[in-house]
């Protein structure tokens, strides 16, 4: 298995619902990473974790929550988004920390 | 971060080769080019790397300049498969910077048949 999944592909949700976005990978990667990309804009980074523990935070509102449950898993949890938050979710994983392998993304809409 | 500039846009003809310029004149000592592509509807993918020697993988060439402000990226014959974005990355990875990458702008590649 050499690929990162995401799950949902596609979500929508109100400004007062609670959703969460799933990426697994079972390569042994030890970092993972979730992006953020706008329609017509290059990814930015959100949040890095490295051996499950969070090592890079972006100044992201606290509207998102990541979450690292096991060495293959990494939740991001949404609650009381706006509909400005409405974007690709990209999220990624990485052996040594200078190869980044991407998973397809959740494309998110807020109402 | 390193600050890169990329031509917003290039076209290329397929089965030819293809060059895409990236200037980082404010790259550090440390810092890796990284190059990822990003094909319509998917998550960027990593093309290649490279230090100071100029590389080569089954994708792609990377020719880095000597003092290093400045890189090429090559495909030796473009395919319809290659358009996409394509972003250069100047970045120190590993260590406490764990995968740090930040896109900029990108070229968009458009390939014609």
């Amino acid at each position: 298995d050499t690929e990162v999944t995401q799950t949902p592909k596609h979500l929508v949700m109100g400004m007062t619902n609670k959703k969460s976005l799933k990426c697994e990978q079972h390569m042994g990667h030890r970092a993972m990473y979730w992006y953020k990309q706008k329609a017509k804009k290059p990814p930015e980074l959100m949040f890095v974790y490295s051996y499950e523990k969070l090592s890079i935070n972006e100044s992201v509102p606290s509207r998102f929550s990541p979450e690292c449950p096991n060495s293959s898993l990494l939740n991001l949890h949404l609650h009381a988004l706006q509909p400005e938050d409405s974007a690709l979710y990209l999220c990624a994983s990485s052996q040594d920390g200078e190869i980044l392998l991407f998973g397809p993304g959740t494309r998110l809409l807020v109402l | 971060d390193a600050k890169t500039t990329q031509p917003n846009s290039m076209e290329s003809n397929e089965e030819e080769p293809v060059h895409l310029p990236c200037n980082h004149s404010t790259i550090s000592g440390t810092d890796y080019i990284h190059w990822y592509r990003q094909l319509p509807s998917q998550g960027p993918e990593y093309v290649i790397h490279g230090l100071t020697s100029n590389v080569n993988n089954r994708m792609a060439s990377l020719a880095i300049a000597e003092d290093r402000k400045s890189s090429t990226l090559i495909l030796h014959r473009a395919t319809l498969r290659d358009a996409a974005v394509y972003y250069c990355i100047p970045e120190t990875m590993g260590g406490t910077s764990y995968g740090k990458l930040t896109f900029g702008q990108g070229t968009i590649l458009t390939v014609h048949p």
